[in-house]
């Protein structure tokens, strides 16, 4: 099957830095999404990567490597209002459009 | 630029009753997706539209959930009738696509159904 693992919780103080790691197949592969889900709200877009390498915007990175199957999102600078669920998902060719998703990381930023 | 919307947010119905969901897409976005999220486990797909036309529907669970999309603008999805473990969150995303640039998928906030 197309699995997503990814960790089921974290937590990080305020003003640190976490990282959030996100395992798939990689067979088909063909780009991977970063979601970020408040409790009751919608799922939205934070970042894509199709090549192998570092996307950043703002305090929000993620990274890809195609032949491991892997990818991480990092957040620093990390603030209350980021306590909320990551959401990784995969596009897999011949799958038209749709996204596998992971089950998603519960993030909990304390002071 | 108004986001995806769904009605109702929340709907609490019985076992074997009627029940249909409606989504709103961003204006102009021709691709429009449902998913859904059973209670503990992850988003899972279920149906994609391109305008009016089913692009793919192989994430449908059976025979029971009907989508249509009538003009290629608003889409619903009854569940007919629905059962316990039809309960859960259902969402749905709009998309500009191209063959050179997918674009993300913008979710709505998505329904609550409550099958008891």
């Amino acid at each position: 099957g197309q699995n997503i693992d990814q960790p089921t919780e974290m937590t990080a103080t305020e003003g640190a830095i976490v990282q959030i790691n996100c395992t798939y197949q990689t067979s088909g592969f063909n780009g991977l999404f970063w979601y970020q889900q408040h409790a009751g709200e919608a799922p939205t877009f934070l970042s894509y990567n199709v090549l192998d390498g570092l996307e950043e915007k703002g305090r929000f990175s993620s990274f890809l490597s195609r032949s491991k199957g892997y990818s991480y999102l990092l957040l620093k600078e990390l603030q209350m209002k980021d306590s909320a669920s990551y959401l990784c998902a995969v596009r897999f060719s011949g799958g038209y459009n749709k996204l596998i998703f992971g089950a998603g990381t519960r993030l909990a930023v304390h002071p | 630029e108004a986001g995806v919307t769904q009605f109702p947010s929340h709907s609490v119905i019985e076992k074997g009753q009627t029940v249909t969901l409606r989504c709103d897409p961003i204006s102009g976005h021709d691709n429009l997706y449902w998913y859904r999220r059973v209670m503990g486990k992850e988003i899972k797909f279920l149906l994609h539209f391109v305008k009016e036309s089913k692009q793919d529907e192989s994430g449908m669970p059976n025979n029971r959930f009907l989508a249509e999309r009538t003009g290629g603008t608003y889409s619903t999805l009854k569940v007919q009738p629905a059962e316990l473990e039809d309960s859960g969150v259902y969402f749905c995303a709009s998309s500009q696509e191209s063959w050179q640039a997918p674009y993300e998928q913008y979710f709505g906030p998505g329904t609550r159904l409550t099958v008891t």
